[in-house]
């Protein structure tokens, strides 16, 4: 079965450091991944996507993502963290229509 | 420009009550979805729809029941509710095709007792 797979539950990061959230897909074709944040008791919001083209991809509020063919991942990274940057964080595919969305990685940014 | 508004935001229901979660959007999107989140799981697409009168299952439909006669609103129908519809439910809309970005709803709190 398609899917995506975020290995790591939560991810702690002292404020300045680099943070990196993961993501590993098993999709058939080319596929269409995302991300999206959710930050406490509300909705989520986009912050980036992979369709085609360029392998680095540049989102909302200096996060990145690279998409890695050969190890089938699309790693969120963002240079330094933000106390604010801590939420969870989702990974999803497209599938037909419809996102499908991983199980999700808390991103904890300590002073 | 209100975006997706949601209503209500919290609720609890004894079992087998029915109710309807309410969804509407201004952005003029055709595509509208509907989401559970249970700890843990991600996000659960119920139900979704592609434009007006055009609905269609996702991967957790059973125990629900959703319409849409016009492009603004898509409400959710719980017939009678379960214990293990307790949940917290988003939905969301886009333009176009699927590969759009998502905008989401602030989300209805709902217990079954």
């Amino acid at each position: 079965a398609q899917s995506v797979a975020q290995p790591e539950d939560q991810v702690n990061v002292a404020e300045g450091n680099p943070l990196t959230v993961k993501c590993t897909y098993s999709v058939s074709g080319n596929p269409y991944l995302f991300w999206y944040v959710q930050y406490p008791n509300r909705g989520l919001q986009f912050l980036l996507k992979y369709i085609t083209g360029d392998n680095l991809v540049k989102g909302s509020y200096g996060f990145e993502a690279e998409f890695n063919k050969s190890q089938t991942s699309f790693h969120l990274k963002k240079p330094s963290a933000l106390v604010s940057d801590s939420a969870l964080y989702f990974c999803a595919f497209l599938y037909g229509n419809k996102l499908v969305f991983g199980a999700g990685t808390i991103l904890r940014v300590k002073s | 420009n209100a975006g997706v508004t949601q209503t209500p935001k919290f609720r609890i229901l004894k079992i087998g009550q029915s109710m309807t979660l309410q969804c509407t959007q201004d952005m003029n999107h055709n595509y509208m979805y509907w989401y559970r989140q249970d700890p843990g799981m991600g996000l659960k697409l119920i139900y979704y729809s592609v434009g007006a009168g055009i609905t269609d299952k996702g991967e957790v439909p059973n125990g629900y029941n959703v319409s849409r006669s016009t492009t603004e609103d898509f409400p959710l129908r719980l017939e009678l509710a379960a214990p293990s519809q307790t949940s917290v439910y988003f939905c969301a809309s886009s333009r176009g095709t699927g590969y759009n970005e998502q905008f989401f709803g602030p989300g209805t709190r709902l217990t079954v007792l």
